[in-house]
């Protein structure tokens, strides 16, 4: 079965530095689609940032990236320039191809310092 | 497009009641999804459904709840009797095929079970 883990209940950040969150997963498949959603104290979830594993290039969006790192299963968010409205907690989420199952991490409460 | 929307946003109900949230999803996702998060167990997928046919319930809990979705627009899904376990905030969440494709989750019905 696949698994995800966020091993960083909570991270802390000053505005305007950079902070990595960090994910591993664990799969047999060797395609798949990673994700990292955010959900503010509003509690929707908002997609950040998302990889296909057959893509050897990271994902950019703007100030957030990831390193995917694909032997090690390893998918972490960096957030550059933090700002106050990037606290938020966030997930780590995996799927397989062709299926609908989102596979969640446990999430990392991120609070950004002004 | 006015996204997921999901209502009640908020249900409190005593012990041996029946509860039924609602969704409607975007307008053309042919993918409906209801997910529950609680602290315990995170976020979790319930069951899926493709073109109003449920592909995978493996996520159910158990026999007192169901969900159903008798058209493109609208779902449910029902707890019956529910109980103090129960209480968690539901996700209703669409997306259009099984690509990358983002899941667009809705504001959640936060359900207290007393």
């Amino acid at each position: 079965a696949q698994t995800v883990t966020q091993s960083q209940p909570e991270m802390s950040v000053q505005e305007a530095e950079t902070v990595t969150l960090s994910c591993t997963y664990d799969t047999s498949e060797s395609d798949y689609y990673l994700f990292w959603y955010k959900q503010p104290p509003s509690r929707q979830m908002i997609l950040v940032i998302r990889q296909e594993a057959y893509k050897q290039q990271n994902a950019t969006e703007n100030r957030f990236s990831v390193n995917f790192q694909k032997a090690a299963k390893s998918f972490s968010l960096k957030i550059s320039d933090s700002q106050l409205g990037d606290a938020a907690m966030y997930f780590c989420a995996y799927r397989r191809v062709r299926r609908g199952k989102l596979i969640f991490g446990q999430g990392t409460e991120l609070s950004v310092k002004p | 497009d006015a996204g997921v929307i999901q209502s009640p946003r908020h249900e409190v109900t005593e012990m041996g009641q029946e509860v039924t949230l609602r969704c409607k999803p975007i307008s053309g996702h042919d993918y409906l999804f209801w997910y529950r998060q609680t602290m315990m167990r995170g976020l979790e997928l319930l069951i899926y459904f493709n073109n109003n046919v449920p592909i995978d319930d493996s996520g159910m809990p158990e026999d007192r709840f169901s969900a159903k979705m008798p058209n493109a627009s609208f779902s449910t899904l029902k707890i019956q009797p529910s109980e103090p376990r129960d209480s968690a905030v539901y996700f209703c969440a669409s997306s259009s095929g099984l690509g990358p494709s983002e899941q667009y989750f809705g504001p959640g019905t936060r359900l207290t079970v007393t």
